[in-house]
């Protein structure tokens, strides 16, 4: 089965500076890589995806990359701020021609910290 | 307002004791998940029901049992078979089986005495 890896599992910036998490995946049939952020107490949510056949997305301060030759897929924040500080989780799934959702795997999680 | 509701925040129990989590949605949704979330594990798949009345078994099932009787509702019992049942429980849903974005709720917490 698919096994996704994080790194690094704790990441400390001063604000305003660019923080990055970086994920492998090992299933070459994969197609589906969403990052999620769960806040202290709460349940993570999803703030950026992508999908195989796109090899970047950006939505505002984050974006996201994918090399699919190699592997890897990292999460890009820029300008952080305090309220970025929370943990960070990727994943990765096969899913149909609609997308996927379904069974995903997910790494173990990147604990990002914004100090003042 | 839409959403995911999860109920106990808090749960204890003694060794020995079967206990039920609760779920239910209100998104529609057709499917539904029960994520286990360890330190430094990552959130790991229990079980999982793309329709009312089927669920299929995740990665980590023995000691769990489900049911989906009812769209809205997705309940986890969490059996005395369970060796190490100490953990934050998510639930979750999808649109459908093949929906891009899951919805979590806020979790709950079991601790074993």
């Amino acid at each position: 089965g698919e096994n996704v890896e994080q790194h690094p599992s704790t990441l400390s910036v001063q604000e305003g500076d660019s923080a990055v998490i970086k994920c492998t995946y090992s299933d070459s049939a994969s197609n589906y890589f969403p990052w999620y952020k769960q806040e202290l107490g709460k349940g993570p949510q999803l703030i950026i995806d992508i999908r195989s056949n796109v090899g970047e997305k950006k939505d505002q301060r984050i974006a996201v990359t994918l090399n699919k030759t190699a592997k890897h897929f990292s999460l890009h924040i820029t300008e952080t701020q305090p309220e970025d500080s929370a943990v960070y989780f990727c994943a990765a799934s096969m899913s149909g021609l609609t997308g996927g959702g379904n069974k995903l795997t997910f790494g173990t999680g990147t604990q990002l910290k914004v100090e003042l | 307002d839409g959403g995911i509701t999860q109920s106990p925040k808090y749960l204890f129990r003694k060794e020995g004791q079967n206990v039920t989590l609760s779920c239910e949605q209100n998104l529609n949704h057709d499917a539904m998940y029960w994520y286990r979330q360890d330190p430094g594990q990552g959130l790991r798949l229990i079980y999982y029901s793309q329709i009312v009345n089927d669920f299929q078994k995740g990665d980590i099932a023995e000691g769990y049992s489900v049911s989906r009787e009812k769209k809205e509702s997705f309940p986890l019992t969490v059996t005395s078979a369970q060796k190490n049942p100490t953990a934050f429980y998510l639930c979750a849903s999808t649109a459908t089986a093949n929906t891009g974005e899951l919805f979590f709720g806020e979790g709950s917490r079991l601790t074993v005495l």
